[in-house]
């Protein structure tokens, strides 16, 4: 079984300040890693996700998160964060292999302000 | 056009009564799911289904009843409701082979 441990459930921080979430999984057997956005009110929508090869993966919008498989980790990072970037991030964790659940830590808010 | 959409997006009912949340994904994929996110935000499988066929059934009460007409098709039902059922239900859909699920907008269901 996976389970999957975010640190910090509240990041706030300043406009233009770098910004790391932290996630932790457990499992015994592969896995791909995902971190979630959901903005207030709205669904879930794929901000990045790692599969396999390279352990740094970016998003469109200024987020990248390395795997470290020896510390089981896959923080999240942004260099300078903005007010729209406020939202709740959810890291979240599959078997190795497409159709299972997806097993979610319990979220972090990020909230920017000004 | 949304990918994943669901209805009602909210749902206000009283205790005991019964009721369905719909789901439909045109995206082509063989695999939907129901995920409860609780008032603390923790969202959690329920059920998953994969080509009309039930694969993942997680410690739900009996109330709650998935079923996939077809496979772009799945509906929630639940028989008589409490209160601790007040939650937002999301639906997802991936494609066998591939990794991402993809969400819909949420329902969020109040019951009172």
């Amino acid at each position: 079984a996976q389970s999957v441990t975010q640190l910090d459930s509240q990041v706030p921080v300043f406009e233009e300040a770098p910004v790391e979430l932290r996630c932790n999984y457990s499992s015994s057997v592969s896995v791909y890693l995902f971190w979630y956005v959901q903005y207030p009110n709205q669904g879930l929508q794929l901000l990045l996700k790692y599969l396999s090869g390279s352990t740094l993966v970016e998003s469109i919008n200024g987020f990248e998160a390395e795997f470290n498989k020896s510390q089981t980790s896959f923080h999240l990072r942004k260099p300078s964060v903005h007010i729209s970037d406020t939202a709740e991030y959810f890291c979240a964790v599959s078997e190795n292999q497409a159709g299972t659940a997806l097993i979610f830590g319990k979220g972090t808010t990020l909230s920017v302000s000004s | 056009d949304t990918a994943v959409s669901q209805t009602p997006k909210y749902l206000v009912t009283q205790m005991g009564n019964d009721k369905s949340i719909k789901c439909e994904q045109n995206l082509g994929h063989d695999t939907m799911y129901w995920y409860k996110q609780d008032s603390k935000k923790f969202l959690k499988i329920m059920f998953s289904y994969n080509n009309k066929e039930l694969i993942i059934n997680e410690t739900v009460p009996n109330r709650f009843s998935p079923k996939s007409p077809d496979k772009a098709h799945l509906n929630l039902h639940i028989n008589s409701l409490e209160l601790g059922d007040s939650a937002v239900y999301f639906c997802a859909s991936s494609q066998v082979g591939r990794d991402t699920q993809y969400f819909g907008p949420g329902t969020r269901l109040t019951v009172l």
